[in-house]
């Protein structure tokens, strides 16, 4: 299995709603990363995680609340999004935190009203 | 600090003809290079990498890239085109005093003519 799996594939939100995006994967990879792509431009890293623990936070709005449930989940807590946050949001995964080969999943189509 | 450039945002070819595309990036120690795909409404997928070792990366697909340190380069090839070769690619680099961390080029969008 050499998948990353993403829940949902589009997500509809209001400013005021709060909501989450799922990754899943089952590669036994220990780097997990959630990067966030606007139309027409290359993925920006948002958050990396090392062995579980949040090693990266690249400045990211409090808004976003990353969260590692176990070495196979990652999860993206969503609330009080700005219209400007609708995007593709990307998670993908690593063997090691050092880059050798991410894996990247089909991503979350993110559209906030 | 490491950084990519992808010469050209949008390339047209015709079937059969040549692919190429341009990457240089800047980087204070010898980086790893990645060339990526993406799809209309896709994730990103890895056509190929080069960390160390022979500088001729072949990739899937086709596609093979070469490492020239002197250049600083990492273009992307693919001596015939097909139709199912349009998309967005992205060449990315990483280096440790970096964190690590993939820096993408801008990407260049492939169109390919029948």
């Amino acid at each position: 299995d050499t998948e990353v799996t993403q829940t949902p594939k589009h997500l509809v939100m209001g400013m005021t709603n709060k909501k989450s995006l799922k990754c899943e994967q089952h590669m036994g990879h220990r780097a997990m990363y959630w990067y966030k792509q606007k139309a027409k431009k290359p993925p920006e890293l948002m958050f990396v995680y090392s062995y579980e623990k949040l090693s990266i936070n690249e400045s990211v709005p409090s808004r976003f609340s990353p969260e590692c449930p176990n070495s196979s989940l990652l999860n993206l807590h969503l609330h009080a999004l700005q219209p400007e946050d609708s995007a593709l949001y990307l998670c993908a995964s690593s063997q090691e935190p050092a880059y050798t080969e991410a894996f990247f999943g089909q991503g979350t189509r993110l559209t906030v009203v | 600090a490491q950084s990519v450039t992808q010469l050209g945002s949008h390339v047209s070819v015709s079937e059969g003809a040549l692919v190429l595309l341009r990457c240089n990036y800047s980087s204070s120690v010898p980086p790893y290079l990645f060339w990526y795909v993406q799809y209309p409404n896709q994730g990103l997928q890895l056509l190929l990498k080069y960390t160390t070792g022979a500088t001729l990366v072949k990739g899937i697909n086709g596609f093979e890239a070469e490492f020239k340190k002197s250049e600083t380069s990492f273009h992307l090839t693919k001596p015939s085109a097909h139709m199912s070769d349009a998309a967005e690619y992205f060449c990315a680099v990483s280096e440790e005093a970096a964190g690590n961390k993939l820096t993408f080029g801008g990407g260049t969008r492939v169109l390919v003519k029948p």
